[in-house]
């Protein structure tokens, strides 16, 4: 069965360090998002992605967060200036059309330090 | 504001037994209402309901969505400890590209 792949699983970051998280949605999908979640806390959406543009962005996505599809199967989240409160599993997601079931990745844990 | 309330938090039962657990929402523009199993990371796709009174079912779980009362239940039948996870709904914000608000989720505990 088809999967959204995220990479890393894990990372450890200091405080004002960047990162980069990166995801292979499923290839013939269109819509793609990041969702965070803060450990036992609810899954928050961040940014929707749609036709090379952001179609929609959350309060928590800030000038700190950047997204990309810089070729035609990955498609990363930028945080530039890392927070702590940032720690969070980041999830990424697409789905063939809007408002349909999406497909979540395996998330990436990030831990600010 | 847009809200979706999942019932009960938490639950442990032992196995063999059936649960029930809750999700209503208040959502603008109200078109579909989604289930999912979170275990250990991402969350995994149960349901997707749109229409009132129509059962959908998948093994030992169903789901059923009332529109006119606003919440959907989602029921696990004869529980195996493999069913312990985080039971999440979530419904899209109809107006936009597919937004998904989630839900609290319950953490359904099963015990042998």
């Amino acid at each position: 069965e088809p999967e959204v792949t995220q990479t890393p699983s894990h990372q450890v970051t200091q405080m004002g360090q960047e990162v980069i998280l990166r995801c292979v949605p499923i290839s013939n999908h269109l819509y793609f998002y990041w969702y965070r979640q803060i450990l036992g806390q609810k899954v928050e959406f961040l940014v929707s992605f749609y036709n090379n543009e952001i179609s929609e962005k959350s309060e928590i996505f800030d000038d700190q967060f950047s997204v990309e599809r810089p070729d035609g199967s990955n498609f990363t989240l930028k945080i530039r200036s890392t927070k702590l409160e940032d720690s969070a599993m980041y999830f990424c997601a697409s789905t063939p059309l809007p408002n349909y079931g999406y497909t979540f990745g395996s998330g990436t844990r990030l831990t600010v330090v | 504001e847009d809200k979706v309330v999942q019932s009960p938090l938490s639950l442990v039962v032992h196995e063999g037994d059936t649960v029930t657990l809750n999700c209503s929402y208040e959502v603008t523009n109200f078109r579909s209402l989604l289930w999912y199993k979170q275990e250990k990371k991402a969350p995994t796709f149960l349901f997707m309901l749109t229409s009132s009174g129509i059962e959908k079912k998948s093994g030992r779980l169903s789901s059923i969505l009332d529109k006119k009362e606003l919440f959907s239940i989602l029921n696990i039948t004869a529980t195996q400890t493999g069913d312990s996870a985080i039971y999440l709904c979530a419904v899209p914000r109809g107006s936009t590209l597919g937004r998904l608000y989630f839900g609290r989720g319950t953490q359904l505990t099963v015990w042998p």
